[in-house]
């Protein structure tokens, strides 16, 4: 079993339509990245979180500790936003990331 | 993260060959993880270095991979007598700051083919 659990794999979405990826993950973490990566490979921090929620223009993300589940939320998504999504839990012990597989997102014009 | 560098970009090399990897933090940056992502597969943790000391190696193969991060110079990470299942996307990523839980910068990653 991965400490780090992703949800959907895929996904396609019409533009405009709201998003969520979701990440369950099982160690004990000092913090919880949502990563971007587009085709091409470069990886683009979106948000580092601990605790509560972030938004950063259409992006939101929220984490819940004792449930331990994060969210990635995209508004009024765009083609644009087409990508590769990666949750990443840095373990509170040690030095450890540990990576979901990732979801990928395609929006459709 | 265009302040991450990393080179080459994309190598190839013949099994049996050295492949070295470099990757220069943003100016501040003293911490640098390295990662590994197969084909298909997702990113795994390789190694975590602080300048001149490895701090966490237990992501990295026992042979023939080492990493270093000198206190003058980019980290390097290098694969002697490479095989064809080295081949990978390798990124390196650094905290902000001194800190290891600070917003990770990545590089562009560098694309090893071993033929």
């Amino acid at each position: 079993k991965n400490e780090v659990e992703q949800s959907p794999q895929n996904l396609t979405a019409q533009e405009g339509e709201f998003i969520t990826i979701n990440c369950s993950y099982s160690v004990g973490i000092s913090a919880l990245h949502w990563l971007q990566q587009h085709p091409g490979g470069g990886i683009v921090s979106l948000f580092m979180l601990s605790s509560g929620k972030k938004k950063h223009g259409r992006l939101i993300a929220t984490i819940n500790i004792q449930e331990k589940h994060s969210s990635l939320h995209i508004t009024a998504s765009h083609p644009r936003d087409s990508a590769v999504y990666i949750c990443a839990a840095l373990q509170n012990t040690g030095n450890q990331f540990y990576f979901g597989t990732g979801t990928s997102l395609t929006v459709i014009p | 993260n265009a302040g991450v560098m990393q080179n080459p970009r994309h190598l190839v090399r013949r099994r049996g060959q050295e492949a070295r990897l470099r990757c220069s933090p943003m100016k501040g940056h003293s911490h640098v993880y390295w990662y590994r992502q197969l084909p298909e597969e997702g990113l795994k943790f390789m190694v975590y270095l602080q300048k001149e000391n490895i701090i966490d190696e237990s992501g990295m193969p026992k042979e023939r991979f080492s990493a270093e991060f000198p206190k003058e110079g980019p980290s390097i990470l290098r694969i002697q007598q490479v095989v064809r299942g080295d081949s990978a996307a390798y990124f390196c990523a650094t905290p902000e700051g001194s800190s290891r839980t600070g917003e990770l910068f990545f590089g562009e990653g560098s694309r090893l083919t071993v033929l």
